[in-house]
């Protein structure tokens, strides 16, 4: 059964170091959806793919973080610098189309120290 | 602004007892709501949504607009039914925000 993948699943990182994150969604999925959980917390999106287009990324903050899917296909979640208030699981989800299911990865825990 | 509430971190019932999970929502459009479930060591999973009003694993939950809840039910609780539940809304064309999730435990 096709599931989303994601590397690395854990990542322990000093404050101000650069970070990246993959996701390669389920093969034929269009969209592609980054999260960040804290702990305590739900799932908050940070970013949504249309194919290689950004269709919402209100909830990224830009100063640090970007996000890419090149070729419409994988995805890479950047943190540049690094703070510790970015330690959290990062969620990766891939739906086939408009009210589809979303389809989650195992994450990758980040530990900023 | 929209938001889903699920008021209990965590619930605890033993084996056969009735489950209610609680979810209350903030949301000014028509609301599309969806329970999410993680088990222990696997990946968060779609549970069930309103729109299909169907029953998963035995769960069923029901939109009340006039409440603005869409609590999730189970009469008969199994063990196997140990996880965290998430409540999710989507707002805005496939955009979800959860609540921050519901522990239950299920004992023999």
């Amino acid at each position: 059964e096709a599931e989303v993948a994601q590397s690395p699943r854990y990542k322990i990182t000093e404050k101000s170091q650069a970070v990246a994150f993959w996701c390669d969604p389920i093969s034929g999925h269009a969209t592609l959806y980054w999260y960040r959980q804290i702990l305590g917390q739900g799932p908050e999106l940070l970013v949504q793919f249309q194919d290689e287009s950004v269709v919402d990324d209100s909830q990224l903050p830009k100063d640090r973080f970007s996000a890419e899917r090149l070729k419409g296909v994988d995805s890479t979640l950047k943190i540049q610098p690094a703070e510790l208030g970015d330690s959290a699981m990062y969620l990766c989800a891939s739906s086939g189309g408009l009210a589809d299911e979303q389809y989650f990865g195992p994450g990758t825990r980040l530990t900023v120290t | 602004a929209q938001r889903v509430t699920q008021p209990e971190k965590l619930l605890s019932v033993f084996k056969g007892a009735p489950v209610e999970l609680k979810c209350n929502y903030s949301y000014s459009g028509s609301p599309e709501l969806f329970w999410y479930v993680q088990y222990s060591r696997q990946r968060l999973q779609l549970l069930l949504r309103h729109i299909s009003r169907e029953s998963i694993k035995g769960f069923t939950a029901d939109l009340n607009k006039g409440e603005t809840s869409f609590h999730l039910k189970k009469p008969f609780a199994q063990e196997e039914d140990s996880a965290m539940y998430y409540c999710a809304l989507d707002y805005n064309t496939d955009k979800l925000i959860f609540g921050t999730g519901t522990r239950l435990q299920v004992f023999p």
